[in-house]
């Protein structure tokens, strides 16, 4: 069946630091989601890309959905200590299936 | 503006024991409904989910069923838990219209099967 993968599991960076999360499908992905999740709490929807190529950005996080759409990555630029949880990409080869990578967790260090 | 509901919050059982856990949407119509679980540190796993009424769509043979009797309630039950089924678990919803938009979750079920 359908895998996602994500590297790294965990990352402890220096607040100001960049950090980078990488996400790998085993199929070819309709879309990709990104979610955040805090400590204790649920996971949030951040962004969805759909297109080969596409880019998008929020403020200091950059999104990328691979020419293939099987891969794509989260990088936030200048970490803060309101970055800190667990950032899951998700997705699927259907629009209704919806399978979440194992997540990597972030930890910023003041 | 649409809302979900998941309840509930925290939840202790002894093994044998059935499950139900329910979920409801406000504020939308016709929604994707899905059933995930999260063991502690780790990963969400897709255990269920539905593109309407009384269609599932079962991803881990387990013993945990899920039903959707109407069209914003979504039911995870269990006729006898066993230890392994302790977990957090998260009810969430999607437009069914493919618009660009994610899943919206629940506060979750923190199930601890004793």
């Amino acid at each position: 069946g359908q895998q996602v993968m994500q590297i790294p599991q965990y990352q402890h960076v220096q607040e100001g630091e960049d950090f980078t999360t990488y996400c790998n499908s085993s199929t070819t992905l309709s879309n990709i989601q990104w979610y955040k999740q805090r400590p204790g709490g649920h996971p949030v929807f951040l962004i969805q890309l759909v297109k080969s190529g596409e880019v998008k950005k929020q403020k200091r996080l950059t999104f990328q959905f691979g020419e293939a759409k099987k891969n794509s990555s989260l990088h936030i630029t200048a970490t803060q200590t309101t970055d800190v949880g667990t950032y899951f990409c998700a997705g699927g080869a259907s629009y209704d299936k919806v399978i979440f990578g194992p997540g990597t967790s972030l930890s910023v260090i003041p | 503006s649409q809302t979900i509901h998941q309840w509930p919050a925290t939840l202790v059982q002894p093994v044998g024991s059935p499950l139900s856990l329910e979920c409801t949407v406000e504020g939308t119509s016709n929604p994707n409904l899905y059933w995930y679980r999260q063991a502690a540190g780790r990963g969400l796993q897709l255990l269920f989910y539905s593109i309407g009424i009384g269609q599932i769509s079962s991803e881990v043979p387990q013993n945990l069923s899920a039903s959707r009797p109407q069209d914003r309630q979504f039911i995870l039950s269990s006729k006898k838990l066993l230890l392994s089924d302790s977990g957090f678990y998260l009810c969430a919803w999607r437009t069914a219209d493919r618009k660009n938009i994610g899943a919206f979750f629940g506060q979750g079920t923190r199930l601890t099967v004793v």
